[in-house]
Parts: structure tokens; sequence; C-alpha cells
């Protein structure tokens, strides 16, 4: 079975400061991985993925993701973040094409002025 | 991209009743929808899956006479939460896979917040 940790419930972050959230996952078998964002009342953005090639995943809106098979991690990064990053953020795997997806617990980022 | 809508968007109703909330693709064949739920400030819980004109394989412990789940076509499944208590009370979201849209991918719906009075 597939789980996913993010080992960070909250992250304060300074505007324009850079930004690691922290995702690490346990699996037997290959996995794809995903990052989304959540802002409050909304469903899920599609912020990046990984399935296979480059370890680093560039996505949308200057997020960054390396993919690091020895440590089964997945972690996010921003370089210098705006205030439109406060959001909640989830890391998932999938074991394959478009299976079951497991989610983190999320990271709330939130930017401070 | 691949769109998918949820309708409505929040609904309010009194304990008692059943309400059903719509997921549809809109620009793609959803061979495959899931449905989840998520309580405030926790991740989502994956409820159901279910395939185009097949029955819904629920998650244990998600009671599936509760929680109807119909995907009679390639383009909507609904969810219909049975005689809805106050502990129903939550945000459903809807996800799909399919052909059309990168298949590697679930394509998440906006969500739909249910409170039951």
């Amino acid at each position: 079975a597939q789980s996913v940790t993010q080992l960070d419930s909250q992250v304060p972050v300074f505007e324009e400061a850079p930004v690691e959230l922290r995702c690490n996952y346990s699996s037997s078998v290959s996995v794809y991985l995903f990052w989304y964002v959540q802002y409050p009342n909304q469903g899920l953005q599609l912020l990046l993925k990984y399935l296979s090639g480059s370890t680093l995943v560039k996505g949308i809106n200057g997020f960054e993701a390396e993919f690091n098979k020895s440590q089964t991690s997945f972690h996010l990064r921003k370089p210098s973040v705006h205030i439109s990053d406060t959001a909640e953020y989830f890391c998932a795997v999938s074991r394959n094409t478009g299976n079951q997806f497991y989610f983190g617990t999320g990271t709330s980022l939130t930017v401070i002025p | 991209g691949a769109v998918v809508s949820q309708h409505p968007s929040w609904v309010i109703c009194k304990s008692g009743t059943s309400v059903k909330i719509e997921c549809r693709s809109l620009d793609f064949q959803a061979t495959t929808m899931f449905w989840y739920r998520q309580f405030p400030k926790q991740s989502l819980m994956l409820m159901a899956t279910s395939n185009e004109g097949s029955k819904a394989t629920y998650e244990q412990g998600v009671e599936k006479d509760k929680f109807l789940i119909n995907h009679a076509s390639l383009t909507l499944s609904t969810l219909t939460v049975t005689s809805a208590h106050p502990e129903d009370s939550s945000f459903y979201i809807c996800s799909a896979r399919g052909w059309g849209a990168d298949y590697n991918e679930q394509f998440f719906g906006p969500g739909t917040r249910l409170t039951v009075l």
C-alpha cells in the first residue's frame, strides 16, 4: 500500500522569500507523484506532476519539485512566494495510470506581507 | 485542459432529506470517476470509485446505502446523500479520468459544500 507524509502542517513565510514544502511517500512499487493547491472553498488545482523522465519537474505559478527515489521524496519549492500563494497544498501519489490517489494531510502555506 | 464541473456548489438541507450532487466531465469522456469527502482542515478521503456502467466500489467504512453513486454515462456521475444528517455536512469533491484527457491524471471538480441542519 502507498502512504504519503507531509511533514509540515503549517508553513508561514514572508513574501518574496523561498519556500519548500516537504512530501515523503512509501511504496513498494513505482509511483506517479502530484502536487495540488486548494484555495478556500475550491477544488484542487494541479501544480505539477512526475510520471517519468527528468526528476526536476516545473509546474505552474513558478513552482517546481524534485523527485528523489532514494529518499522517496517529492518536495515542492518556490524561490520567491507571493501573497496569492497562500493556500493549502496537497501531495499525492498513485500507483499507476489514474488509479487511486493517496493524499497527504496537506500543508497550509501562509505568506506574510 | 480537461474540465470537471460540480453542481450545486453549495447546498443547505434539513435533516432527513436527500441531496443529489452532480459531477460532469465537460470536454472528455470520464471512464472512471472518484468521490472524495473533505472535513475542515483535513485531507481528502476517497469514498468510492465508479466506472461508467458499473456499480461503484466503496471504500471501507463508507455506507453504500447512504451514499448512492450512479455513473450512467461517460460524462455524468451523481452522488446522492440519503436521509442526510448533520454529521454528513462536509465538502464533497469529485474527480474523473478518461479518454480525451491525460489518462495518467485525475481532474478535480470545484467541490460541493453540504450543510445539513
